[in-house]
């Protein structure tokens, strides 16, 4: 067990519907990640956050976007979603985001866009 | 963006050493080795990390050379509970200190 929770575990939805992910860090973490792992792309990075502010972007669409709240948990919002949206999403923390801090991984929520 | 090679796949027998190579020939002064492991679906698991020495914990052993350009990822005793996707990974200022997956090796430890 990392620590990392994450809501739901799986989720069912239809194209065009908007699914709200939840990701609750470790005790003690301010960092937030967000990563996509679809069969084609692997493991994708999406968005960091740091104590409640935006850190760094990767290949995350328009469509979706994140925010980390005062209590430090995090939700990755997507919309208008498409079949090729479903994917497992992993959400990582780590204490400040530092190139020799271990990132620990939540258990991931399977998407299903039908 | 990964900046690391691995072999596809490799297998190993129970109870044996897997020793999983990776080569990093453009990794800076300043970046760590990271290996994290993956098994089904679950979330990747951390391994081990390190910057310039060879470490070891309960897990596994990491050696990397003195050039820093490849490393090893030892497990001395592999199980058929080892049996995963090991993904080597560069992280530092280069990288934006992110993570980026490559697609790892696929080791079979076989009974």
């Amino acid at each position: 067990d990392s620590g990392v929770t994450q809501t739901p575990k799986h989720l069912i939805t239809a194209t065009g519907q908007r699914v709200t992910l939840r990701c609750s860090p470790r005790s003690g973490d301010l960092s937030v990640y967000w990563y996509q792992q679809s069969l084609d792309q692997g493991l994708q990075f999406l968005i960091q956050y740091y104590n409640g502010e935006e850190r760094a972007k990767g290949n995350i669409l328009e469509r979706f976007s994140a925010q980390q709240f005062p209590d430090l948990h995090s939700e990755l919002n997507l919309s208008s979603l498409e079949l090729g949206d479903s994917a497992l999403y992993f959400c990582a923390s780590t204490l400040a985001g530092g190139p020799g801090e271990t990132q620990y991984f939540g258990p991931g929520t399977r998407l299903l866009v039908l | 963006d990964a900046k690391t090679t691995q072999p596809p796949s490799m297998d190993c027998a129970e109870g044996r050493a897997a020793n999983l190579p990776c080569n990093h020939s453009t990794i800076s002064g300043n970046e760590y080795v990271y290996w994290y492991r993956q098994i089904h679906s679950q979330g990747p698991q951390y391994i081990i990390h390190g910057l310039k020495n060879n470490e070891t914990n309960e897990m596994a052993s990491l050696i990397i050379t003195e050039d820093r350009k490849s490393s090893t990822l030892i497990l001395p005793h592999a199980t058929l509970r080892d049996t995963a996707v090991y993904y080597c990974i560069v992280r530092g200022a280069n990288t934006g200190n992110q993570f980026y997956f490559g697609t790892g090796t696929s080791l079979t430890v076989i009974p």
